[in-house]
């Protein structure tokens, strides 16, 4: 069974026109990521949250939010998606913030801009 | 920060070989050391980890070094099957924040 789950999988926006991208998760955990993945490239991480407390990374542009409503659902806003936003957008969790907390991700969703 | 260099980018192997995907990190600090598999169409899968007071582990046909002092990891796996063809992520982390993963290996098992 899927723990953490995307949806949509594939979702299609016009340049411009915002877009939630969401993702729940059935293992409880403290810690919810969003990572943007190009193609043929790693993942990047965007930000997360630990509990509620909401943590940006020092590059991830301004047009990028996040909500996270409770432990289980996080979201991924993007307030004015440019062609440059094309790609897969990735949630992930861990049980904590820990160095070796192994981090479980669902199967993306995949962003196109027209 | 941590950077975290991934060889080789593609790697073709016949069915049956072993397959072996190296990283080397630069910060001395990180602890925690995962491999990902990720398949067409689908998010990455944890197949090992290995933290920083263990050399070696196994599980199954797949196995993680880790040379601290050298600040490298391998990825070894034996008796390939087309199944396994996949893109591989190697990672590091001080602190689950702040995980960085290598530019990854396109392994391709051919029967």
């Amino acid at each position: 069974d899927a723990m953490v789950i995307q949806n949509p999988r594939y979702q299609v926006t016009q340049f411009g026109k915002p877009v939630t991208l969401s993702c729940s998760q059935t293992l409880n955990h403290n810690v919810m990521y969003w990572y943007q993945q190009k193609s043929s490239q790693a993942p990047k991480l965007l930000f997360h949250y630990y509990d509620k407390d909401f943590n940006n990374e020092a590059d991830t542009p301004d047009n990028f939010q996040s909500r996270r409503p409770n432990t289980s659902f996080c979201f991924l806003d993007i307030r004015s998606p440019g062609l440059g936003d094309a790609a897969m957008y990735l949630c992930a969790t861990s049980r904590d913030i820990g160095g070796d907390q192994p981090q479980h991700f669902g199967d993306g969703t995949r962003l196109s801009i027209l | 920060g941590e950077n975290v260099e991934q060889h080789p980018s593609t790697l073709s192997v016949q069915e049956g070989d072993s397959a072996v995907i190296k990283c080397t990190y630069s910060d001395s600090a990180s602890n925690y050391f995962p491999w990902y598999k990720q398949e067409l169409g689908k998010g990455p899968q944890l197949i090992i980890d290995i933290r920083s007071n263990v050399g070696e582990k196994k599980d199954q046909r797949i196995a993680v070094t880790l040379n601290k002092t050298a600040k490298h990891f391998s990825l070894h796996i034996t008796e390939t099957q087309p199944e396994d063809s996949a893109v591989y992520f190697c990672a590091a982390s001080i602190n689950n924040n702040d995980m960085r993963f290598g530019a990854g290996t396109r392994l391709t098992v051919k029967p």
